[in-house]
C-alpha cells in the first residue's frame, strides 16, 4: 500500500523558503506511469494545485507559482521536495503531497497534510 | 485556467437520503474529471476518476456522471462517514484545478 508522508518546519518568516520534503512508501518514486505532487488548502478555503515532478525530473507547475516555485525529486531517498520563495501570510496553509496518476492526472493516495504558518 | 464551479457551496442532509453535488467547466473538459471527499481534518481521498469510474474500495452508492461541461457526483444513501466535503477537480488542461467545494452537513 502506498504511503506518503510530508514533513518541514511548521513555520516560515515572511519573504523568507517554505521547505517541504514528502517521503514515499510502497512504490517506487521511479515508476514511469506516476507524477508527484504538491498541493495546498488555506485555512477554511478550498484546493490549489502547486505543481508536480516526474521521476526523470520533468515539471509542471501551476502559473501562480512559477515564478518562486521549485519542486525537485530524490530517486536515491524516494523523495520529493516543495520549495516556495519569498513567501507571505496568504502562502499559510495546508500543504499536501499526492501521488499523480500520469494518464488521466488524478491524485491518489495524498499524504496527511504539513500545516504551515508564515509569520515574523 | 479553466475554472471549476461546484454547486450548492453547501446542503444538509439525513442519513439515507440521495444527494446530488455539480460541477461545471468553463470549458469542456471530455471526461477529464475527477472528485474527491474530504471528510473534517483529514486528507482529501479519491472518490470518482474520469467523470464516472470508481476506484477499488469506493462503495457502490457512490457514481458520477456527464462529459464536456457538466458532471454530477450522486450519493444514493447518505451514510454517516458521507458529511464531508466534496471536491471537482479537473485534468483536461496541464494546469489542474478544484472546484470551490460543496459540504455536506447533517439537518
Amino acid at each position: 500500500q502506498v504511503h506518503l508522508q510530508e514533513s518541514g518546519p511548521g513555520l516560515a518568516k515572511p519573504s523568507e523558503t517554505l521547505s517541504l520534503i514528502c517521503s514515499v512508501s510502497g512504490d517506487s518514486i521511479s515508476s514511469d506511469s506516476d507524477y508527484w505532487s504538491w498541493i495546498r488548502q488555506p485555512p477554511g478555503k478550498g484546493l490549489e494545485w502547486i505543481g508536480y515532478i516526474h521521476h526523470s525530473g520533468s515539471t509542471n507547475y501551476n502559473p501562480s507559482f512559477k515564478s518562486r516555485l521549485t519542486i525537485s525529486v530524490d530517486t536515491s531517498k524516494n523523495q520529493f521536495s516543495l520549495k516556495l520563495r519569498s513567501v507571505t501570510a496568504a502562502d499559510t496553509a495546508v500543504y499536501y503531497c499526492a501521488r499523480v496518476d500520469a494518464a488521466i492526472f488524478w491524485f491518489d493516495p495524498w499524504g496527511q497534510g504539513s500545516r504551515v504558518t508564515v509569520s515574523s | 485556467d479553466i475554472q471549476m464551479t461546484q454547486s450548492p457551496s453547501s446542503l444538509s442532509a439525513s442519513v439515507g437520503d440521495r444527494v446530488n453535488i455539480s460541477c461545471r467547466a468553463s470549458q469542456s473538459i471530455s471526461n477529464y474529471l475527477n472528485w474527491y471527499r474530504q471528510r473534517a481534518g483529514k486528507a482529501p481521498e479519491l472518490l470518482i476518476y474520469a467523470a464516472s469510474s470508481l476506484p477499488s474500495g469506493v462503495p457502490s452508492r457512490v457514481s458520477g456522471s456527464g462529459s464536456g461541461t457538466d458532471f454530477s457526483l450522486t450519493i444514493s444513501s447518505l451514510q454517516p462517514e458521507d458529511f464531508a466535503t466534496y471536491f471537482c477537480q479537473q485534468s483536461f488542461s496541464s494546469s489542474l484545478t478544484f472546484g470551490g467545494g460543496t459540504k455536506v452537513e447533517i439537518k
